[in-house]
C-alpha cells in the first residue's frame, strides 16, 4: 500500500511571500489532516477534513492559512502571506473510516523555511 | 486545549538496556496514541491504548495507562540502534479523533 505523499518535500522562501504544499493521502482513507511541527514541538493540528468538508479548523490561522480538499481526495495548504514564525514543517495525515479507527498514517512532511 | 507531555525529555542508552518515558495529560481521554519519528521514515503510529485498557504490548513495546493519574508510560525493551528517534504521545478525545501531541522525548541508543 503506498504511504502518504508530500510535495515539495523543502521549501525556503521570504517573509511576505505565499507558498503551497501539497498531499495525496492513502487510496480510500476518508479523513485528511494538517498538522504544523515546530523545530523541538510536537505537531499540531491545523485542519482535519472528512472527505471535501472541514471537521475542524480551530486551529488554522485563517488570516493567512488556507486549505482546501475539493474532490475529497488530495488537498493543498497554502501560507499567504509567509511570516518568520511559520518556518516548521508542514506533514499530512490519513485516516481510515472504518477498520483500525484510531491510528493516523503521517507523510514525509514538507519543511518550510522562512527568511 | 489537553496535550500529552512528556517526562524525560532527552534519554541517552546503550544498546540492550530498557528505555522509560512517561507521558501525562490533564482532560478525559478515548485513547493514548505513541509515535517515533526519526529522520528517515517520519512519524510512524507505534501503539495505541483506550482508556478501558491498563496495559497494552506489542513486539518490544510495553504501554500502561493510569486514568486516574492521568499519565502514561512507554517501556522499549531490550533497546536497538535502530529505536534512536523521538517518542510523542498523542491523546484523543472522545466524539472526534484529534490529537492533541506531547513535545516529545528525544532517546538516543548507543550501539
Amino acid at each position: 500500500e503506498a504511504g502518504v505523499a508530500q510535495s515539495p518535500r523543502y521549501k525556503i522562501i521570504e517573509k511576505r511571500q505565499s507558498v503551497a504544499f501539497w498531499c495525496n493521502p492513502i487510496s480510500g482513507h476518508a479523513t485528511l489532516y494538517w498538522y504544523q511541527q515546530i523545530l523541538g514541538q510536537g505537531p499540531k493540528l491545523l485542519i482535519q477534513f472528512q472527505n471535501n468538508g472541514v471537521v475542524d479548523d480551530s486551529q488554522l490561522p485563517k488570516d493567512r492559512f488556507s486549505a482546501e480538499r475539493l474532490k475529497g481526495v488530495d488537498s493543498t495548504l497554502k501560507i499567504q502571506p509567509a511570516k518568520l514564525e511559520d518556518s516548521a514543517v508542514y506533514l499530512c495525515a490519513s485516516r481510515q473510516t472504518s477498520g483500525t479507527p484510531y491510528e493516523q498514517y503521517f507523510g514525509p512532511g514538507t519543511r518550510l523555511t522562512v527568511t | 486545549s489537553q496535550q500529552g507531555e512528556e517526562d524525560p525529555q532527552a534519554l541517552s542508552i546503550q544498546e540492550g538496556e530498557n528505555a522509560t518515558m512517561n507521558c501525562s495529560y490533564k482532560t478525559s481521554i478515548n485513547n493514548l496514541q505513541w509515535y517515533r519519528q526519526n529522520s528517515g521514515r517520519g512519524l510512524v503510529h507505534l501503539i495505541l491504548i483506550r482508556s478501558n485498557e491498563r496495559e497494552k504490548h506489542s513486539g518490544r513495546l510495553r504501554v500502561t495507562l493510569d486514568t486516574s493519574k492521568k499519565s502514561s508510560s512507554l517501556l522499549i525493551t531490550a533497546s536497538r540502534a535502530a529505536d534512536t528517534a523521538s517518542y510523542f504521545c498523542a491523546t484523543a478525545l472522545y466524539g472526534n479523533n484529534r490529537l492533541a501531541f506531547g513535545k516529545g522525548n528525544q532517546v538516543v541508543v548507543i550501539p
